[in-house]
């Protein structure tokens, strides 16, 4: 079993100021790590992925993760947010251990605002 | 283009009526997935398919039905059963444990 939990529910922050926003997970065997964003009455779209190699992975509008396997972490972070990346992010995992179905196991998801 | 086509966007159904929300890909993906999202409580498994004429039941499978007839097609049957069927319903395609995901079906019992 697997489980995520992402610590804050919402996050506000000002406009070019950085953000962090926390996951830590928990699962018997090892997984992939992924965050989400959703937009409103919108689905989830992929911002970024870990599945092997670098522990840093880093998104194409300027999000980075980092992989942390002794304190199963997967804390997303952004130097500098703009007024756009007001969303709702979630964190998930997913066993890699080849014997399971790649089930997605979400957080309940963390609501960032960005305020001008 | 590929992707995750759901429909309709919204459907509203009376008490009482059974519905059915749609879901296709044209990814060629192996396993779908149908997720309910409620404010506040992130997405919750509803059901699952790693493969055709086979599907299994996710955390919250009571008042819902799916068929997976079709690679491409997955649909989510919402029944009488289902006491509180107002939310908005998610349905994802998944390779190597990436997810991906339609753009949703707001469903409102009215």
């Amino acid at each position: 079993a697997q489980s995520v939990t992402q610590l804050d529910s919402q996050v506000p922050v000002f406009e070019e100021a950085p953000v962090e926003l926390r996951c830590n997970y928990s699962s018997s065997v090892s997984v992939y790590l992924f965050w989400y964003v959703q937009y409103p009455n919108q689905g989830l779209q992929l911002l970024l992925k870990y599945l092997s190699g670098s522990t840093l992975v880093e998104s194409i509008n300027g999000f980075e993760a980092e992989f942390n396997k002794s304190q199963t972490s997967f804390h997303l972070r952004k130097p500098s947010v703009h007024i756009s990346d007001t969303a709702e992010y979630f964190c998930a995992v997913s066993d890699n251990s080849g014997a399971g179905s790649y089930q997605l196991t979400f957080g309940k998801g963390t609501k960032l605002s960005v305020i001008p | 283009d590929g992707g995750i086509t759901q429909s309709p966007k919204y459907l509203f159904r009376k008490e009482g009526q059974n519905v059915t929300l749609s879901c296709e890909q044209n990814l060629n993906h192996d396993a779908m997935y149908w997720y309910r999202q409620d404010p506040g409580q992130g997405l919750r498994l509803i059901y699952y398919s790693q493969i055709v004429n086979d599907f299994q039941k996710g955390d919250i499978a009571e008042g819902y039905s799916v068929s997976r007839e079709k690679k491409e097609s997955f649909p989510l049957t919402v029944t009488s059963a289902q006491k509180n069927p107002t939310a908005f319903y998610l349905c994802a395609s998944s390779i190597g444990g990436e997810a991906f995901f339609g753009q949703g079906t707001r469903l409102t019992v009215v």
